[in-house]
């Protein structure tokens, strides 16, 4: 069975510090995407970063790149120079190219405090 | 990436009384998902609406509690029927879009149902 798992409910963070969220998946799928959203308060999902399974590299967008140990079964966000604005909800989730479905870790909480 | 629009944003309701949630996208894509986010929790599929076949239900989900329709590749609608306080929740529709980063899932900005 396919599974993700965000082990951190919530985390406090000093502004301008890197952030590491965790993120470890089960899945026997070969062929399988992972993504993270960012959730403000107001309640939109914003796609963040993506990281297909047979990517060499870890992928990177701006401020946030993914750590992606595939022998670990892990795919952690790294926010670089964290802001008030990066204080949000953060979910990993999971697709395979067998299942148009996303499989969605429980989410952390992160604060940014100035 | 897709954009995508979604009405109301937010709304409070009575007891018994039904809402349609309406999700509007800038492109024509072929599946549109229907997600509800219970408070502090995950996204639970709810629904997945193909432009000319009737909405997937995903277990625990039926269509009398939550019709769907998908008049074509850019609209679709979500009613929640005969609401009660348990079904307060943000309501999100996403699309599925193809780019640089594969099958990626974009979402609306979510409709904040209350139900009293």
């Amino acid at each position: 069975a396919q599974k993700i798992t965000q082990t951190q409910p919530g985390m406090f963070v000093q502004e301008k510090e890197a952030v590491t969220l965790d993120c470890t998946y089960d899945t026997s799928d070969p062929s399988y995407g992972l993504f993270w959203y960012k959730q403000p308060s107001s309640g939109e999902m914003i796609f963040l970063i993506y990281q297909g399974s047979y990517d060499q590299q870890n992928a990177t967008e701006g401020r946030y790149s993914l750590n992606f140990q595939k022998a670990r079964k892990s795919a952690n966000l790294v926010i670089s120079a964290s802001q008030l604005g990066d204080s949000a909800m953060y979910f990993c989730a999971m697709g395979s190219h067998s299942n148009y479905q996303l499989i969605w870790g429980a989410g952390t909480k992160l604060i940014i405090k100035p | 990436s897709a954009v995508i629009s979604q009405k109301p944003s937010r709304d409070i309701c009575q007891r018994g009384t039904s809402l349609t949630i309406q999700c509007q996208v800038d492109s024509q894509v072929t599946m549109m998902f229907w997600y509800r986010q219970q408070p502090g929790q995950s996204l639970t599929l709810i629904a997945t609406a193909n432009q000319g076949s009737e909405a997937t239900y995903e277990s625990g989900f039926v269509i009398d509690k939550f019709p769907i329709s998908r008049p074509n590749l850019t609209f679709s609608t979500l009613t929640v029927s005969n609401m009660s306080p348990e079904d307060s929740s943000i309501y999100l529709c996403s699309v599925e879009d193809r780019d640089r980063d594969g099958d990626t899932q974009y979402f609306g900005p979510g409709t904040r149902l209350t139900v009293l």
